[in-house]
């Protein structure tokens, strides 16, 4: 079935060091690969996304990359800044308008 | 402009009540989604509206819950006879058309079944 898995479920990282969080997904029809950030007790926000039709993505400090062959895409987060501290969801769409959502890593930045 | 909006923000409710949540989209979004965040959890998908069609309600977890969307706008999810398995947050979003692109999120409404 439809599965997006997450990995690490946490992650601690030193203020200015880099951050990886890697997802796989299981339908390779999927075209649409976004990033949610979310704080707190906030709502998850988009802070990235990538289509099938590209390998990688930067903004600023974030990078994502997509790897077809494989179904996997990683959210790459360099000289991290403990305000990056939140839960971030990778999230995979699928042709039926369906967006299947990975469990989460939980990533703390420490000054 | 405003952003999605829930209402109620938090709901206490005793175990075999009936309870309807409300979800109010951004303006013009004829997407409307579902989703359904346990504590410590992903989220996970319930069923999303392409107008007041809703072409897929295969993440519903049983008959107990439904959804309607009316004026392709407000959306409300109803759950029948809580259990306390149903407590968790309940996150509503909304896009500009269904397809790949952003959605947004709102504040979502935490529900506690006693």
């Amino acid at each position: 079935g439809e599965n997006v898995e997450q990995h690490p479920s946490t992650l601690s990282v030193q203020e200015g060091d880099s951050a990886v969080i890697k997802c796989t997904y299981s339908d390779s029809a999927s075209n649409y690969f976004p990033w949610y950030k979310q704080e707190l007790g906030k709502r998850p926000q988009l802070i990235i996304d990538i289509r099938s039709n590209v390998g990688e993505k930067k903004d600023q400090r974030i990078a994502v990359t997509l790897n077809k062959t494989a179904k996997h895409f990683s959210l790459h987060i360099t000289e991290t800044q403990p305000e990056d501290s939140a839960v971030y969801f990778c999230a995979a769409h699928l042709d039926t308008d369906k967006l299947i959502f990975g469990t989460g890593t939980r990533l703390q930045v420490f000054p | 402009g405003a952003g999605v909006s829930q209402s109620p923000s938090n709901k206490v409710t005793e175990k075999g009540k009936d309870v309807e949540l409300r979800c109010d989209p951004i303006s013009g979004h004829t997407a409307l989604y579902w989703y359904r965040q346990s504590l410590g959890q992903g989220l996970e998908f319930l069923i999303y509206f392409q107008g007041n069609s809703a072409p897929d309600k295969s993440g519903l977890p049983s008959d107990r819950f439904s959804a309607e969307r009316t004026g392709g706008s407000v959306s409300t999810l109803t759950i029948q006879r809580t259990q306390q398995e149903d407590s968790a947050v309940y996150l509503c979003a909304s896009s500009l058309a269904p397809g790949p692109g952003e959605q947004y999120f709102g504040p979502g409404t935490r529900l506690t079944v006693t």
